[in-house]
C-alpha cells in the first residue's frame, strides 16, 4: 500500500480481555516499530523489528505485551489481560531499512485503545 | 527524566500570525532532530529533519532551527493557517540507538479565525 495501515482504528475493550492490534507497513520497508502515545504524553517506544533479526523488545512495559511480525511484513501487537492504564493510541511506523536515523519513519494513523 | 522538553505545552494564535515552538534536548550522542506535525486522530507526519551540521531547514511556511551546541531547536510557523492546528512533536535520535528515538510531549497549536 501507499502508507502504513493500522487496524482497527478504534478499539474499546473490557478490562481483563486480550486485544490484537495490526500493522501493515509500507511494502519493502524492513524496519517496523511500535510506539504508544498516552494522553498528554510523548511517544513511548515499545518494540522494533528489523528484517529477520531478533526484535528489540526492550520497550515493552510488561509481559502482558507481545508482538510478532510474520514474513517480514505484517505485525501484530497483542496485549493480554488489558488494564485501564493500557488505554492509549498505539502507533506503528516503518522505515526502508534499520536506518530510521537517516531515512525517517512513516507512521500509521494509530489504533486508539480504550479499556473500560 | 525526559530527554526532550518542549515548550509551550499549548499555544493559541490568530490566523495569519507567526509563532515559534521550542525544543530542548539532552540526548547524546546526537544524530538528528526532527519536527513532526500530528493532526488529531492521525499519525505524526515529518516536517523537517536536521543533522548536526545543519542549523536551519525550511518546509513551506515551517522553518526549523538547530543549535547543536546549546542543544536547542525551534520551529517557526509563518502566516499561520487554520490547517496548522495540530500537535507539533520534536524527536531526537542518537547515534547509539536506532529505534529508541526520544520524543517530546508536543506543543498543541490552535489557530483561530
Amino acid at each position: 500500500g501507499a502508507g502504513v495501515s493500522q487496524s482497527p482504528s478504534n478499539k474499546v475493550t473490557e478490562k481483563g480481555k486480550d486485544v490484537e492490534l495490526r500493522c501493515d507497513p509500507i511494502s519493502g520497508h524492513t524496519a517496523l516499530y511500535w510506539y504508544r502515545q498516552s494522553l498528554g504524553q510523548g511517544l513511548e517506544f515499545l518494540i522494533y523489528f528489523q528484517g529477520n533479526s531478533a526484535p528489540d523488545k526492550s520497550g515493552l512495559p510488561s509481559d502482558r505485551f507481545s508482538a510478532e511480525r510474520t514474513g517480514g511484513s505484517v505485525s501484530t501487537l497483542t496485549i493480554q489481560r488489558t488494564q485501564q492504564e493500557d488505554s492509549a493510541v498505539y502507533l506503528c511506523a516503518s522505515s526502508p531499512r534499520g536506518g530510521a536515523v537517516v531515512y525517517g519513519y512513516t507512521f500509521g494513523s494509530g489504533t486508539r485503545l480504550t479499556v473500560v | 527524566k525526559n530527554q526532550v522538553e518542549q515548550s509551550p505545552q499549548s499555544l493559541i494564535i490568530l490566523e495569519g500570525k507567526n509563532c515559534t515552538l521550542q525544543c530542548n534536548y539532552t540526548v547524546s550522542p546526537f544524530s538528528n532532530l526532527r519536527w513532526y506535525k500530528q493532526d488529531t486522530g492521525r499519525g505524526p507526519v515529518s516536517l523537517t529533519i536536521m543533522t548536526f551540521s545543519e542549523n536551519t531547514k525550511s518546509n513551506g511556511r515551517y522553518t526549523a532551527t538547530l543549535d547543536a551546541d546549546t542543544k536547542q531547536s525551534s520551529l517557526h510557523i509563518t502566516a499561520s493557517q487554520l490547517s496548522d492546528s495540530a500537535s507539533y512533536i520534536c524527536v531526537v535520535s542518537s547515534t547509539d540507538s536506532w529505534g529508541k528515538l526520544q520524543f517530546g510531549a508536543g506543543t498543541q497549536v490552535v489557530v483561530t479565525p
